[in-house]
C-alpha cells in the first residue's frame, strides 16, 4: 500500500525551530514529487511549496518562500518541512502529499502535523 | 500565479440533488486541474484528475469537465457520505494554487 505517514504534533513557542517529516512507503519513491499544503484553522488549504525526490528540484509559492525550507533525505525515503524561527501565525495543520507530474492529481496524502506556536 | 476561483463559496442540497461547482482560473491551465473532498479533521482526497478522469475507487456520481479557464465538479445524485468541502486545485504551473473551498451542507 502507497502511504506517506507525517511526524506527530507539536507545540513550540514563537522563536524556535522545527522540522517535520513525512515518509513515503510502498512505492519508488524517488520518482515522485513530494508537496507541501498548509490549512490554517477554519480555513481552505493552502500551496507552500514541492519537491522532486529524483534531484531535489524544489518550487517554492512566493506566499512561503524565504518563510520555510523543504528538503528531502532520499535514503531513508522522507521529506522535510522546516521553520527556523516559528511565530504564533504558523500555528496550522500541514499536509504532505504526493504527485506523479503531468497529468496526474495528488493522490497520496500525510495524515496531516498539527503544529502549535504560543508563548 | 495562478488564481483559482470556486463558486459558490457553500451551497445546501438534499439527499438525490444534483449539485454543480465550478471554478475559474485566472488564465488557461489547458485540462491541468483536480478536484478534491475534504471532511472535518481529515485528508484531502482526489476525486478527479486531469479535469474529467475519475480517480480509481470514486463512485461515478462523481463527474468533471471543462478546459482552458472555467471547469466544473458534478455530483449527479448527492448521499449523505457527499457533503463535505470540495477544493479545485490547477497542477499546470508551480506554486499549484488551490481555489478557497465549496461547503456543502444538508439542506
Amino acid at each position: 500500500e502507497v502511504q506517506l505517514v507525517q511526524s506527530g504534533a507539536e507545540v513550540k513557542k514563537p522563536g524556535e525551530s522545527l522540522q517535520i517529516s513525512c515518509k513515503g512507503s510502498g512505492y519508488s519513491f524517488t520518482s515522485y514529487w513530494i508537496g507541501w499544503v498548509r490549512q490554517m484553522p477554519g480555513k481552505g488549504l493552502e500551496w507552500m511549496g514541492i519537491i522532486y525526490l529524483g534531484d531535489s528540484d524544489t518550487r517554492y509559492s512566493p506566499s512561503f518562500q524565504g518563510q520555510v525550507t523543504i528538503s528531502v533525505d532520499k535514503s531513508i525515503s522522507t521529506a522535510y518541512l522546516q521553520w527556523s524561527s516559528l511565530k504564533a501565525s504558523d500555528s496550522a495543520m500541514y499536509y504532505c502529499v504526493s504527485w506523479g507530474g503531468g497529468w496526474n492529481g495528488m493522490d497520496v496524502w500525510g495524515q496531516g502535523t498539527t503544529v502549535t506556536v504560543s508563548s | 500565479d495562478i488564481q483559482m476561483t470556486q463558486s459558490p463559496s457553500s451551497l445546501s442540497a438534499s439527499v438525490g440533488d444534483r449539485v454543480t461547482i465550478t471554478c475559474r482560473a485566472s488564465q488557461s491551465i489547458s485540462r491541468y486541474l483536480n478536484w478534491y473532498q475534504q471532511k472535518p479533521g481529515k485528508a484531502p482526497k482526489l476525486l478527479i484528475y486531469a479535469a474529467s478522469s475519475l480517480q480509481s475507487g470514486v463512485p461515478s456520481r462523481f463527474s468533471g469537465s471543462g478546459s482552458g479557464t472555467d471547469f466544473t465538479l458534478t455530483i449527479s445524485s448527492l448521499q449523505p457520505e457527499d457533503f463535505a468541502t470540495y477544493y479545485c486545485q490547477q497542477s499546470h504551473s508551480s506554486p499549484y494554487t488551490f481555489g478557497q473551498g465549496t461547503t456543502l451542507e444538508i439542506k
